[in-house]
């Protein structure tokens, strides 16, 4: 499982889009990009996951480069139930665990 | 619903004993996982279960200790022996290889 790197926080305005990056430049060819968030004093939710190409489900979508070095996470119009923080693993799945890193704490505005 | 079940959510521990934190799913999931996680940092895998009657230590095992009796079922025992133990743990479950759903912690307080 390669590792991540995430900026340490970031700011957004709410009802605006927000893009967190990951870059996971060591990343085998099996390894899917998972994300988690966890908000204050709670257990993590699970996100969104991709292998190659983008995916879009109801809480985000998930953009995925062609090299596949990086991914961006994006929240279409942030409110203030999106204030957490965001968790980008890369996990091959059949082996090996989850593994979260100190993530990216998204801060959100009115 | 489906889901996983931490209790307590709050717990306070006098220094020397030993505590059991609960992790009970009905989710059916195989495999089953114990986190710690320390103020403004990630989570740290303590012991994890892929299937009844075996488990495996992750990167903290040191001081605690697990049993899988039953699939639904992951306690955690926190033993003296684990000296820094004031922290929020987390379990969650997963069928092998995919996402995993965790619940909503117990924080332990040594007091």
């Amino acid at each position: 499982d390669a590792k991540t790197t995430q900026p340490n926080s970031m700011e957004s305005n709410e009802e605006e889009p927000v893009h967190l990056p990951c870059n996971h430049s060591t990343i085998s060819g099996t390894d899917y990009i998972h994300w988690y968030r966890q908000l204050p004093s709670q257990g993590p939710e699970y996100v969104i996951h991709g292998l190659t190409s983008n995916v879009n489900n109801r809480m985000a979508s998930l953009a995925i480069a062609e090299d596949r070095k990086s991914s961006t996470l994006i929240l279409h119009r942030a409110t203030l139930r999106d204030a957490a923080v965001y968790y980008c693993i890369s996990f091959e799945g059949s082996q090996g665990n989850l593994i979260f890193g100190k993530g990216t704490k998204l801060s959100v505005k009115p | 619903d489906g889901g996983i079940t931490q209790s307590p959510k709050y717990l306070f521990r006098k220094e020397g004993q030993n505590v059991t934190l609960s992790c009970e799913q009905n989710l059916n999931h195989d495999a089953m996982y114990w986190y710690r996680q320390d103020p403004g940092q990630g989570l740290r895998l303590i012991y994890y279960s892929q299937i009844v009657n075996d488990f495996q230590k992750g990167d903290i095992a040191e001081g605690y200790s697990v049993s899988r009796e039953k699939k639904e079922s992951f306690p955690l025992t926190v033993t003296s022996a684990q000296k820094n133990p004031t922290a929020f743990y987390l379990c969650a479950s997963s069928w092998t290889g995919y996402g995993y759903t965790f619940g909503s912690g117990t924080r332990l307080t040594v007091v």
